[in-house]
């Protein structure tokens, strides 16, 4: 069965230096997605950033970047420049694999808070 | 921009009562899901629909019940609330597509105390 971890329940970063969240995975599948989604205090899952199991660069989408390293089955988010908006909860999930496309498991969720 | 709107951003019922939580999208999308949110644990699905009248249970299913009558309306029921359905309620939705890349679009979502 798919699971996904996420070790940091929470994490504090001063404003401009960078922040990276971790997150870890577990498949059998050969295809899957990975995603991230950022959840600010007023509750809407907002979607960050995605990463396809064969993409062979790592992601990027702005200040947000995924590491991606498969053969560790690590997925972990990197927010470059951090600003006080960036203080949320930040969600890693995957999609449910081949077979299972149409859902997505979330790990327990890291909550970042970005310091003046 | 998708749009996913919940009925109720706040909810306080007492124990016993039925429960209606409402979800509506506007971009066509087949599949529907509803979460629930609470701390220390992540999102856990509670059922999923790929289509009008199709429900599947998802991980947590015990205690809610859900209708699509109508593709862009999803409804979570809890038949008699109890206190320990106190929680964050998300609505989601997806275009069904078979693809691994399957964003989800999901609605503000309503938090439900049950007294």
């Amino acid at each position: 069965a798919q699971k996904i971890t996420q070790t940091q329940p929470g994490m504090f970063v001063q404003e401009k230096e960078a922040v990276t969240l971790d997150c870890t995975y577990d498949t059998s599948d050969q295809s899957y997605g990975l995603f991230w989604y950022k959840q600010p205090s007023s509750g809407e899952m907002i979607f960050l950033i995605y990463q396809g199991s064969y993409d062979e660069q790592n992601a990027t989408e702005g200040r947000y970047s995924l590491n991606f390293q498969k053969a560790r089955k690590s997925a972990n988010l990197v927010i470059s420049a951090s600003q006080l908006g960036d203080s949320a909860m930040y969600f890693c999930a995957m999609s449910g694999g081949i077979y299972n496309t149409d859902k997505l498991i979330f790990g327990t969720g890291t909550r970042l808070q970005v310091f003046p | 921009d998708v749009k996913v709107t919940q009925s109720s951003r706040y909810l306080v019922k007492r124990t016993g009562e039925k429960v209606f939580l409402e979800c509506v999208q506007d971009m066509d999308h087949e599949n529907m899901f509803w979460y629930r949110q609470d701390p220390g644990l992540g999102l856990r699905l509670i059922y999923f629909s790929y289509d009008v009248k199709m429900k599947e249970k998802g991980d947590i299913p015990e205690g809610y019940s859900v209708s699509r009558e109508k593709k862009e309306r999803f409804s979570l029921i809890l038949e008699s609330a109890s206190t320990n359905q106190t929680s964050m309620y998300l609505c989601a939705s997806r275009k069904s597509s078979g693809l691994v890349y399957n964003e989800q679009f999901f609605g503000p979502g309503t938090r439900l105390t049950v007294l």
